[in-house]
């Protein structure tokens, strides 16, 4: 199957750090993204890594890889009213041409 | 760089009417993907485009279609509307899919009456 599963819903005050958990159930997917959806937008690309990789980290960004359990997060420190919006888990395989999103987690940052 | 440019921005339209939805890529992109995005569906994929030829396609009827350009622009057209098409409908291009990241446009914003 090609399925991506995220949760829904996520809410945080300002200043903790926010964890967005992806499943993904293709072990041949070699490219994995986190996008970024505001209201009224397209998607904006976060970060994203390759599968041979465990860990990326991008200023408050720290993406965490477990191939054996095909389990993606996404860590946002320090979180902001700014990082409000939808957080999108996205996988591609190597020729597939083809990149399958989860449904999104929406983020609520509490002031 | 400029990014992905979708046009229009905002369509209305009746049930049975055709619509072309157009996309231009980030200059140097080859690949185009397109994608629909639905409250109820989240995002499914259309299909994608690389140098002119299509190289993957979603689970959608045939009244969805597309094509590229040699400049790489691509169009997609929806016939015979029918009212569940209402949507945003994303455009992205990539270097090359399946080996780079997709950069997406503001999308469409279709509406079936």
């Amino acid at each position: 199957g090609e399925d991506v599963e995220q949760s829904l819903f996520l809410s945080v005050r300002e200043g903790d750090s926010s964890v967005i958990n992806c499943t993904y159930t293709d072990s041949s997917s070699t490219y994995l993204y986190w996008y970024k959806q505001e209201p009224g937008a397209g998607l904006q690309l976060l970060t994203y890594i390759f599968s041979n990789m465990d860990m990326k980290q991008d200023q408050r960004l720290t993406v965490l890889l477990n191939k054996k359990d095909k389990h993606l997060s996404l860590r946002i420190a320090d979180t902001q009213t700014g990082d409000s919006a939808i957080y999108f888990c996205a996988e591609t395989k190597t020729g597939g041409f083809k990149t399958i999103f989860g449904a999104g987690t929406r983020l609520f940052v509490k002031a | 760089k400029a990014g992905v440019t979708q046009t229009p921005r905002y369509l209305i339209k009746t049930r049975g009417q055709q619509v072309t939805l157009s996309c231009s890529p980030i200059s140097g992109h080859r690949s185009v993907s397109w994608y629909q995005q639905t409250p109820g569906q989240g995002l499914q994929f259309l299909f994608e485009y690389f140098s002119e030829t299509q190289r993957n396609k979603g689970n959608f009827p045939g009244r969805f279609s597309g094509r590229q350009f040699s400049n790489s622009r691509s169009e997609m057209n929806v016939s015979t509307l029918e009212l569940g098409d209402s949507a945003l409908y994303l455009c992205a291009s990539s270097l090359e899919s399946g080996h780079s990241p997709l950069h997406f446009g503001n999308g469409t914003r279709l509406t079936v009456t």
